[in-house]
């Protein structure tokens, strides 16, 4: 089975510019949440979404959104990109249900210049 | 509001040699609990879970953590180090109900370097 996927994996914007990050979970798990990693900050839970409906979300200003399609397939949006943003942004899939294990995509870098 | 203390960012250890990364929660009510592992450019990989039943838990690569409820710990350990196993070690818990286990909150993470 194939793992998650993240897409792109390496990404390079200017402050106050958007950006779309696109996450493909495992065939079959229909719950992505997306993290952000930090070296100041460690790793942050954003958001969760389930069945194209948001579950949960973390401490995070609005300028950070995201959706999920009918195929599971999750995309994150940052606008006004902030040098702060620079990070690794990471998504989790699991099949939901009484599963906790959540299985993580590869990352995508986000550089904010 | 739960969390999760990793002691320690750095641990050094010999090849060979026992490898003991401490992690401890607090919770009203004990949690679920995660070690994860991440290689440089990588992604997080799930090494071992605690869920229910047996407190001592086995996981991939020799890594196995016992859940102590009285100490509220989850400590990981591996009897012998490998070179293949430098990395950095994250200790998560989630809540057992309330439906934010989609919601994984993590330790701050231990680097481990392994010497030859």
């Amino acid at each position: 089975k194939a793992g998650v996927t993240q897409t792109p994996r390496y990404l390079i914007k200017t402050r106050g510019q958007q950006v779309t990050l696109s996450c493909s979970p495992i065939s079959g798990h229909r719950s992505v949440s997306w993290y952000q990693q930090t070296p100041g900050q460690g790793l942050q839970f954003l958001f969760e979404y389930f069945s194209e409906t948001q579950r949960n979300k973390g401490n995070f200003p609005g300028r950070f959104s995201g959706r999920q399609f009918s195929n599971s397939r999750s995309e994150m949006n940052v606008s006004t990109l902030e040098l702060g943003d620079s990070a690794l942004y990471l998504c989790a899939s699991r099949t939901s249900g009484s599963s906790y294990e959540q299985y993580f995509g590869p990352g995508t870098r986000l550089t904010v210049t | 509001a739960q969390s999760v203390t990793q002691l320690g960012s750095h641990v050094s250890v010999s090849e060979g040699a026992l490898v003991l990364l401490r992690c401890n929660y607090s919770s009203s009510v004990p949690p679920y609990l995660f070690w994860y592992v991440q290689y440089p450019n990588q992604g997080l990989q799930l090494l071992l879970k605690y869920t229910t039943g047996a407190t001592l838990v086995k996981g991939i690569n020799g890594f196995e953590a016992e859940f102590k409820k009285s100490e509220t710990s989850f400590h990981l350990t591996k009897p012998s180090a490998h070179m293949s196993d430098a990395a950095e070690y994250f200790c998560a818990v989630t809540p057992v109900h309330g439906g934010s286990q989609g919601n994984l909150i993590f330790g701050k993470g231990t680097k481990l370097s392994v010497k030859p």
